[in-house]
């Protein structure tokens, strides 16, 4: 299988606090890991690619000290949120991508839903 | 960049009727995914394509890879309730082990059961 999760699931924080989101590959090594975020109603919008042992690679126009990646091994990667305010809050979702037959293939985790009040 | 537009944003469908949406983009994809996402969930793959003309199922599900390489289709037939959701294309921004993948805005399908 390749199963991905993700955790916490929701969380709620008070704004300026800081919030970390973690996404593990539970029975795969990831080579790559994907964050990306989702508004509702919209789609997702990839915000950084995460290599283990590197420093991530943000997309254009995502704050990299804004948004603080750390890929510690092949199956985990975690995302933080610093002082969060009410704008950040969204559905975070990761994936872990696994090499299947010659192709890579993303899996994609549950999803984190952050609120900032 | 490179940009995907889905139709139709939504559809209403009655149990049992088949439903067709599209995506098409401004230019070349070597490879087509569609997926699904529930509501508060995270994506899952329904079909990948590789190939131009591709036309590939799995299950009610049927999709094809347009010969020009810049559209895709999706069809669903014999709706039932649980296929309820977003469906997304999506397409890799580059080739190699590392790509990045650009997705479409969805079409939220409802079928009333």
């Amino acid at each position: 299988g390749a199963v991905v999760s993700q955790h916490p699931s929701w969380v709620i924080c008070k704004s300026g606090t800081s919030v970390k989101i973690e996404c593990r590959s539970l029975d795969f090594q990831a080579t790559t890991m994907f964050w990306y975020r989702q508004f509702p109603k919209q789609s997702l919008m990839l915000m950084a690619t995460s290599n283990e042992g590197s420093k991530a690679t943000y997309e254009q126009g995502v704050e990299k000290d804004k948004f603080l990646i750390n890929h510690a091994s092949l199956t985990l990667s975690t995302l933080t949120v610093t002082s969060a305010h009410p704008e950040d809050s969204s559905f975070y979702i990761c994936s872990a991508t696994k090499l299947a037959g010659g192709l890579d293939e993303q899996f994609f985790g549950p999803g984190t839903r952050l609120t900032v009040l | 960049g490179q940009q995907l537009n889905r139709s139709p944003q939504s559809m209403f469908i009655q149990e049992g009727e088949d439903v067709s949406m599209n995506c098409t983009s401004s230019s070349i994809f070597n490879t087509w995914l569609w997926y699904k996402q529930d509501p508060g969930e995270g994506p899952v793959l329904l079909i990948a394509l590789y190939k131009a003309g591709e036309l590939t199922s799995n299950g009610r599900l049927t999709a094809q890879f347009g010969i020009t390489r810049k559209d895709s289709f999706l069809n669903i037939s014999a709706s039932i309730p649980s296929d309820v959701g977003i469906y997304f294309c999506a397409g890799p921004n580059s080739g190699g082990s590392n790509y990045k993948l650009t997705f479409g805005k969805g079409t939220l399908l409802t079928v009333n059961p």
